[in-house]
């Protein structure tokens, strides 16, 4: 079982709709990236939490910390989302990341 | 641009050569990590510099890896003797953590996509 487990793995949607991207980890941490990652591999922290809710324009992460959840939000979304979303959790000395979400939004 | 670089964007090996994969850091980030990702996959670690001193390499896969820093700036990951399972992206990032028990922001560079023939 990985350490860090993300769902769904794949999630299409067209351009509008509330998406909902979660991220379940079974180790103690300190605290949870969210990343966007383009293709060609460039990666793009979008938000970094410990505890509560974060908001950056359409997006919004929460945590959850006695339930080792995360969630990130996209509202309103648009074909420009479309991305790989990965979760990576800070544990003792170093960043464990889940194998991520391939969001696609059509218009 | 201010970012973290990364050269070559490609590289395409032969099976058995040696590659040199280069990162530039943000300027004055202490900390360095080289991350892995294999395809479909999320980044794996590799090692961490701290300034010029290499604290952590257990991530790195075989002693065909080899990594460093020698002036806490610009780092370089060596893989000798290339296998095709080495095909991967590497990832370099770079933060103002100064300890690894602290969790700063990491910013990532662009990836090097190593594809071993």
């Amino acid at each position: 079982k990985n350490e860090v487990e993300q769902s769904p793995q794949n999630l299409t949607a067209q351009e509008g709709e509330f998406i909902t991207i979660n991220c379940s980890y079974s180790v103690g941490i300190s605290a949870l990236h969210w990343l966007q990652q383009h293709p060609g591999g460039g990666i793009v922290s979008l938000f970094m939490l410990s505890s509560g809710k974060k908001k950056h324009g359409r997006l919004i992460a929460t945590i959850n910390i006695q339930e080792k959840h995360s969630s990130l939000h996209i509202t309103a979304s648009h074909p420009r989302d479309s991305a790989v979303y990965i979760c990576a959790v800070k544990g003792p000395d170093k960043l464990i990341f889940g194998t991520g979400t391939r969001l696609q939004v059509f218009p | 641009g201010a970012g973290v670089s990364q050269s070559p964007r490609y590289k395409v090996a032969k099976r058995g050569q040696d590659v040199a994969l280069r990162c530039d850091p943000i300027s004055g980030h202490v900390s360095l990590f080289w991350y892995q990702q294999a395809l479909g996959q999320g980044p794996e670690f590799l090692t961490y510099f701290q300034n010029e001193a290499q604290l952590d390499k257990s991530g790195l896969p075989s002693d065909r890896f080899f990594a460093e820093r020698p002036e806490g700036s610009v780092s370089t990951l060596k893989i000798q003797r290339t296998q095709q399972e080495d095909s991967a992206v590497y990832l370099c990032a770079s933060s103002l953590s100064t300890s690894p028990t602290a969790f700063y922001e990491q910013y990532f560079g662009p990836g090097t996509r190593l594809t071993v023939t």
